[in-house]
Order: structure tokens, then sequence, then C-alpha cells
């Protein structure tokens, strides 16, 4: 059972539409953060929110924080080839170390 | 700096024999954590590392599975008698400390035939 479910598990689209990634939870977690994965690589860090109703942004992508700190999304404005992979969330608990994932949402950009 | 490195990059072996992963993590990161992604799964946390503490090991799926980490730096994975279902991913992350970022390795894609 995965503590954190995330949808959808994938995402084709056109190059320039918008796309929205959610990452849902029952439990609390003091911090939840984002990654990419391309193929053959590891999990690379692109956000950490964590104050509840935070919204942050990074150039084409926008990323929130639940009010009550249980639930995230990921927002890609005008996609691109180069945001194809496979986005991950994952949450920490309060005085914890150990990362909850969630099992991803693969996604593809069409040229 | 160099980032974390994992050997090897590919492992195929047969079922009932034993492997070992490598993994160097980010010099002066004192947390290590062995993660294992498997098809359609997110990560799944094995065992942690931090300083000369003692491991966390309440991740790993069963007394087939131990990992090592010898001089705070380098750890190994190893993973005895392997079934088809050890079959995965195996990723190895590093942070300077327990809350910190972490930054993760290529992995080591272990196949069992």
């Amino acid at each position: 059972t995965q503590l954190l479910e995330q949808s959808p598990q994938f995402l084709s689209i056109q190059e320039g539409e918008n796309l929205t990634v959610y990452c849902n939870s029952s439990s609390v977690f003091s911090s939840l953060q984002w990654y990419r994965q391309e193929p053959g690589e590891g999990p690379v860090l692109l956000v950490t929110v964590v104050t509840g109703g935070e919204v942050k942004k990074l150039k084409r992508l926008t990323f929130q924080f639940g009010d009550a700190r249980k639930d995230s999304s990921l927002h890609i404005t005008a996609a691109q080839p180069g945001d194809t992979g496979l986005y991950l969330c994952a949450g920490l608990g309060s005085n914890d170390y150990k990362l909850s994932f969630g099992a991803g949402t693969t996604v593809t950009v069409r040229a | 700096g160099a980032g974390v490195s994992q050997s090897p990059s590919n492992k195929v072996t047969e079922k009932g024999k034993d492997v070992e992963l490598r993994c160097d993590p980010i010099s002066g990161h004192t947390a290590l954590y062995w993660y294992r992604q498997s098809l359609g799964q997110g990560l799944e946390f094995l065992i942690y590392f931090q300083g000369n503490s003692a491991p966390d090991k309440s991740g790993l799926p069963s007394d087939r599975f131990s990992a090592e980490r010898t001089g705070g730096s380098v750890s190994t994975l190893t993973i005895q008698r392997t079934q088809q279902e050890d079959s995965a991913v195996y990723l190895c992350a590093s942070s300077f400390d327990s809350y910190n970022e972490q930054f993760f390795g290529p992995g080591t894609r272990l196949t069992v035939l």
C-alpha cells in the first residue's frame, strides 16, 4: 500500500499543452518533495514544500502544498519535450528521515 | 564535485547466487540511504546509515538482504541467494545529514534469471 497516491500514472500530451500531476495522502507530512527521474538515472530533486498552502514556482513548473499538508500538485505550463520523465512525490514525516514515495507519474511530451 | 556513484550499473545473475552492490556517497555526507525501485512502483526504503549510529534496517525485505558502511563512506548492499522477485533498480542516496536533501546515484539494475 502506497502512503502517497499519485495520479495519473501516465500522461501523454502535445508540446505546448499544460499538465497537472497530483499527490495525495491521508497522512500529514512535515515536508513534501518532488523529483524528476530520467531513464538510467537517479531521481533529481525539483522542489521541497514545507508550509501548508505554499506555492512555489520554478520557471514553467508550479508546485502547491495543500493547506492540511496531506496533498500536493505539480503543474507544468506549456510543456516541452524536455519535460518528459518520471515525476515522483515524496513525503517526510515529522522528525523522520525516511522519505515515503509515490509510485510516480510518467509524463511524455510529444513534439 | 563528484556525485553519488554506484557500481555496477547493471548486474545479471542466476537465481540462488549472491550479489554485492556498491555505493560511493558524496564526500562529507554523513547520511546514506538504500532504496529499491521496482517496475511501476515508487522507491521503497531499505536501509539508512547515519555517522556511527546503528543503521535503521527496518526496510530490508528479508534476512537475505544486508548492508554495511565502512569508515563512514562506501556502502555495500549484499543480497544472498537471489530470487527473481529481487529484480529491480537499487538506488543509493546520500545527504549532508539526516534532514537535508538526498542526492541519488544512477542506480544498479539487478536482473535475476
